[in-house]
């Protein structure tokens, strides 16, 4: 079976950084992806990590490690337009369908 | 930029009805997907679509879900007999390769009464 972890809320305010952390046990691993979610919207993908490290994109950064099932999404520069759901997603195995978390909704105020 | 198509993106439906919700995914793309979202739920994965079959469901995807890609560019889902709880917003998505991302479009919001 496949099991995704992220907090259900959190909340910053505009121009602070928030990390917001996933933990996933998984039957093989295949890459982890990060979306983001506005409320009556699809997913928009933001990063993918498939060996462990840090991937920088901008504002975001996503940073995984396969030997503790752990990955967080790093969002700097907080604006308002960056509330909104971050969903975090794991491939099990080569060449199967993404498995979504619950997803994590981020509140920021000014 | 290419985007993933759906259409209608709202249908509302009586129950026990069939409905068909359309799709075109991103013109070279060769993976495409149904999940389904609940409101104030998760994503969840329906099914998988490669080279004209299914490469792999969820136990969602019973027999009153089916697919089909009836041409070169549509992808469709097709519940048979819908049910209240198949009230939810169905996003279709496509990707390039097996392994890379998926994109996904705007939704179908379907509701049934």
């Amino acid at each position: 079976g496949q099991n995704i972890d992220q907090p259900t809320e959190m909340t910053a305010t505009e121009g602070a950084i928030v990390q917001i952390n996933c933990t996933y046990q998984t039957s093989g691993f295949n890459g982890l992806f990060w979306y983001q979610q506005h409320a009556g919207e699809a997913p928009t993908f933001l990063s993918y990590n498939v060996l462990d490290g840090l991937e920088e994109k901008g504002r975001f950064s996503s940073f995984l490690s396969r030997s503790k099932g752990y990955s967080y999404l790093l969002l700097k520069e907080l604006q308002m337009k960056d509330s909104a759901s971050y969903l975090c997603a794991v491939r099990g195995r080569a060449g199967t369908a993404l498995i979504f978390g619950k997803g994590t909704t981020l509140s920021v105020s000014s | 930029e290419p985007e993933v198509t759906q259409t209608p993106s709202h249908q509302v439906t009586q129950m026990g009805q069939e409905v068909i919700l359309r799709c075109v995914p991103i013109s070279n793309h060769l993976y495409f997907y149904w999940y389904r979202q609940i409101l104030g739920q998760k994503v969840e994965f329906l099914v998988s679509f490669y080279n004209n079959e299914i490469s792999e469901k969820s136990e969602i995807f019973d027999d009153q879900f089916s697919v089909e890609r009836p041409d070169g560019s549509n992808f469709t889902l097709k519940i048979r007999s819908t049910k209240l709880e198949d009230s939810a917003m169905y996003f279709c998505a496509s990707s390039g390769t097996p392994n890379t991302e998926a994109f996904f479009g705007q939704g179908t919001r379907l509701t049934v009464v």
